[in-house]
């Protein structure tokens, strides 16, 4: 089965510093790997997705993460943060079956703090 | 494309009554899932739809829960003789799957937020 564990459950940065939000995956198969984003009251957003073509994805808002099957990591980043990116970030794994893509197994989520 | 939308977005009940949820995936998804989400944790699959086909349920889905999709566009998931411990955001979200590689990305509604008293 498939699972993701997500490093820190808050994480705190300055506005314009490095976004770093961590993320490992378990799977037996190649996986399919999401980063979702949720702010307050709202539904989750897709920021980007890893679907085995290029290792390193960009997403929107200036995100982008990077498939590493040695290290089973998928990890967020974002060059400078802004204060709108202050939000709870989800890690997500699926795999592909015959008829389509398994169900979304999420980890725990990481809350992103942007300090002015 | 006017995204997935759920209804209600809030309801609060009392332990025992039964409430029923409304989803309206995206109109060509054919791939329909509900998910439930705690606070401080990540959604949980409940369970979802290829079309009106049930195709996988959750253990968390237990004998109170049901959920249909009978002509393979919205879908209802009501919960009978609701307990406190279902207080929780329920959502929604669909897809298309075409059974390629990178072709299922779901689509999340906003929500419905459940408060059992």
């Amino acid at each position: 089965a498939q699972s993701v564990t997500q490093l820190g459950s808050h994480v705190s940065v300055s506005e314009g510093a490095l976004v770093l939000l961590r993320c490992n995956y378990s799977s037996s198969v190649p996986p399919y790997l999401f980063w979702y984003v949720q702010y307050p009251n709202q539904g989750l957003q897709l920021l980007l997705k890893y679907t085995s073509a290029a290792t390193l994805v960009k997403g929107i808002n200036g995100f982008e993460a990077e498939f590493k099957k040695s290290e089973t990591s998928f990890h967020l980043t974002k060059p400078s943060a802004h204060m709108s990116d202050a939000a709870e970030y989800f890690c997500a794994v699926s795999v592909l079956d015959p008829s389509g893509n398994t169900p979304l197994v999420f980890g725990k989520g990481t809350r992103l703090s942007v300090i002015a | 494309d006017t995204g997935v939308s759920q209804n209600p977005r809030h309801k609060i009940t009392k332990r025992g009554q039964n409430v029923t949820f409304r989803c309206d995936p995206i109109s060509e998804h054919n791939r329909l899932y509900w998910y439930r989400q705690t606070l401080g944790q990540g959604p949980e699959f409940l369970t979802y739809f290829q079309n009106e086909a049930q195709l996988e349920k959750s253990r968390l889905l237990s004998d109170r829960f049901s959920a249909e999709r009978p002509k393979g566009s919205f879908s209802t998931l009501e919960i009978q003789r609701t307990e406190q411990g279902d207080s929780a955001m329920y959502l929604c979200a669909s897809s298309l799957a075409l059974g390629l590689p990178g072709t299922d990305t779901q689509y999340f509604g906003p929500g419905t937020r459940l408060t059992v008293l």
